[in-house]
């Protein structure tokens, strides 16, 4: 099955700090990526998605500029969590769509955040 | 937008029986149903899928079952087993600008005791 790569899987970063993770599509063109963020126990939830060549959608409540996302090719979307508090620790996930089924969505394996 | 419920949010049965997992939503546009499964610490892995022109699809222990007119769709689990047990999440989708955008469920915990 369809492959998406997402790094690092875990990030302990000081408060203040900037975190960038990348989420790959690795056998597969996807024009849409999704970052979730997920508490323990909790779903998915959806923070923005991510089209290829053009801005991103966010999700009411999220904010654009803590949270940037680009999407600069076809098998590649970036989340950067700028300035990251304590309280943007969390469990974040991207998901990534195979362009020719459009449908069926493929996860990456999550990047545990811990600012400290 | 699409609201999805999902319930129970923690189902434990013991390795052999059945386990059903219920979701509703809202969008009579949404027209495409997957269910996932996520184990500890793992990414959720697509395990079954169902479009609206069909009611019921099976791949072997599981079965999903979809009633477009209640919209409400189930994930049947025959024949439990240990390895059986994570979260599951339901969701839907409809086409949106041309593409896809899924609302999940809130999860189910299922535990399959041995």
């Amino acid at each position: 099955g369809a492959v998406v790569s997402q790094h690092p899987s875990r990030v302990i970063c000081k408060s203040g700090t900037s975190v960038k993770i990348e989420c790959r599509s690795l056998d597969f063109q996807a024009t849409t990526m999704f970052w979730y963020r997920q508490f323990p126990k909790q779903s998915l939830m959806l923070m923005a998605t991510s089209n290829e060549g053009s801005k991103a959608t966010y999700e009411q409540g999220v904010e654009k500029d803590k949270f940037l996302i680009n999407h600069a090719s076809l098998t590649l979307s970036t989340l950067t969590v700028t300035s990251a508090h304590p309280e943007d620790s969390s469990f974040y996930i991207c998901s990534a769509r195979d362009t020719s089924t459009n449908e069926k969505l493929f996860f990456g394996s999550g990047t545990q955040l811990s600012v400290l | 937008g699409e609201n999805v419920e999902q319930h129970p949010s923690t189902l434990s049965v013991q390795e052999g029986d059945s386990a059903v997992i219920k979701c509703t939503y809202s969008d009579s546009a949404s027209n495409y149903f997957p269910w996932y499964k996520q184990e500890l610490g793992k990414r959720p892995q697509l395990i079954i899928d169902i479009r609206s022109n069909v009611g019921e699809k099976k791949d072997q222990r599981i079965a999903v079952t979809l009633n477009k007119t209640a919209k409400h769709f189930s994930l049947h689990i025959t024949e439990t087993q240990p390895e059986d047990s994570a979260v599951y999440f339901c969701a839907a989708s409809a086409a949106s600008g041309g593409s896809y955008i899924p609302t999940f469920g809130r999860g189910t915990s299922l535990i399959v005791h041995p």
